[in-house]
């Protein structure tokens, strides 16, 4: 079955980077655009940015867009997500997940585990 | 961007009940919402898709609705399952943007 598994919990200094793994199993890795959307305590889900698994395209909310990369291992089947300059209001769950469509409809329909990340001197 | 706005933010309801939540965007997104579940401690799970189509696996007594800026998803007949909070989220343009969610729970 379609399946991602993220990289476990962490716990980062104020102005430091975080890289968030999210594995992938369970279908053509190539075809699909993976998302990365947050949830702090108390807020709504934010959608950060995606990238397409196959050809590599990237897009990002204007929020993260000067701190934050998201690449892609193929032959890991596994997508990363970077967040640099941390600060204590990026403390969130992040989670990725799939689009429902290969043909990106921008409705997720399979999201990982979640990671959390607590930015705390 | 395209604000989400649900209502209400909480419901009661008893195991039974037929349960109504409204998702308004702030600009027309023609079909293009989707309904997530979330029960504590879990990610969000994929009820409705644009269409609106009931994701395959998701029982049919959740009924999404609407087009436009007004949307609805119903639980015609409420299980102890469904104890969870709900969430709409735009997929007409980025960037994509979700409601605040509605906490549904036991009476």
């Amino acid at each position: 079955q379609v399946q991602l598994v993220q990289s476990g919990a962490e716990v980062v200094k104020p102005g430091a980077s975080v890289k968030v793994a999210c594995k992938a199993s369970g279908y053509n890795f190539n075809s699909f655009v993976i998302y990365w959307v947050r949830q702090a305590p108390g807020e709504r889900l934010e959608w950060m940015g995606w990238i397409h698994a196959g050809n590599g395209d990237t897009e990002f909310s204007a929020i993260f867009q000067k701190r934050m990369t998201i690449t892609t291992d193929t032959s890991a089947t596994t997508v990363y997500m970077q967040l640099n300059g941390l600060r204590s209001e990026d403390s969130a769950v992040y989670y990725c997940a799939r689009d429902g469509r290969r043909f990106r409809e921008n409705w997720l329909d399979t999201w990982g585990q979640g990671t959390l990340v607590t930015v705390s001197s | 961007d395209i604000h989400m706005t649900q209502s209400p933010s909480s419901v009661s309801a008893s195991v039974g009940d037929r349960v109504n939540i409204t998702c308004r965007a702030s600009q027309p997104i023609t079909i293009w919402l989707a309904w997530y579940q979330q029960r504590p401690g879990k990610s969000p799970k994929v009820l409705i898709y644009p269409g609106p189509h009931l994701q395959s696996g998701v029982p049919s007594r959740f009924i999404g609705s609407g087009s436009g800026t007004d949307f609805t998803l119903t639980i015609d007949s409420v299980q102890p399952e469904d104890f969870a909070t709900y969430f709409c989220q735009q997929a007409h343009s980025f960037p994509l943007t979700f409601g605040q969610g509605t906490r549904l729970d036991l009476k």
